[in-house]
């Protein structure tokens, strides 16, 4: 079965300066897709960046990337330039194969000081 | 666009009441899904459907009906609630139900309050 590990309950960085936030997954399905949503206190659901595990490269999106090392199983979110605004909790997910249903891990609550 | 709209955002309910919550997507998505998440917490996948047919219900009580009147449309009939049921509940839709690379994305949630 698919695991999603986030070690890192709660986050502090100061604005302007890039942070990342760690995430190992396991499965045994040899493709597979890794999502990252962000959660501010208002509670929707963003989402932010995706991998696909054939993928040659690193996914970015703005100012997020993801830091993808297939053999580690790892797939890092890095926010570069952080902003007051960034300051939220944020999922990394992968979708299930047989359900469709995404598996999260714990989530990471992310404080962004002025 | 990638919005999934949801209403209303807050809803108090007592025990014996009977309400809906209500989710909408214009993406032409064929995969609709019900989450609830307690505070800090990941959300939990209640229901799936696929094209406008319930394909999961991950064992969750009667007390919880879902609808998928049409391809946009999904609700979420609530009666006869306990306090603990009280949560955000969120939609979200994707390309396809068992695609392993499609997005799951969201709406904003309703945030329920069982009295």
């Amino acid at each position: 079965a698919q695991k999603i590990t986030q070690t890192q309950p709660g986050m502090f960085v100061q604005e302007k300066e890039a942070v990342t936030l760690d995430c190992t997954y396991d499965t045994s399905d040899p493709s597979y897709g890794l999502f990252w949503y962000k959660q501010p206190s208002s509670g929707e659901m963003i989402f932010l960046i995706y991998q696909g595990s054939y993928d040659q490269q690193n996914a970015t999106e703005g100012r997020y990337s993801l830091n993808f090392q297939k053999a580690r199983k790892s797939a890092n979110l890095v926010i570069s330039a952080s902003q007051l605004g960034d300051s939220a909790m944020y999922f990394c997910a992968m979708r299930e194969g047989i359900t469709g249903k995404l598996i999260f891990g714990q989530g990471t609550t992310l404080q962004v000081k002025p | 666009d990638t919005e999934v709209t949801q209403t209303p955002k807050h809803l108090v309910m007592g025990m014996t009441n009977k309400k809906s919550l209500k989710c909408e997507q214009h993406m032409g998505h064929r995969a609709m899904y019900w989450y609830k998440q307690k505070a800090k917490k990941p959300p939990e996948l209640m229901f799936v459907y696929s094209y406008e047919k319930l394909s999961i219900n991950e064992s969750v009580p009667s007390r919880f009906s879902p609808e998928c009147p049409n391809s946009s449309l999904l609700n979420l009939h609530l009666h006869a609630l306990q306090p603990e049921d009280s949560a955000l509940y969120l939609c979200a839709s994707s390309p396809r139900d068992r695609s392993l690379t499609d997005t799951q994305y969201f709406g904003p949630g309703t945030r329920l309050t069982v009295l």
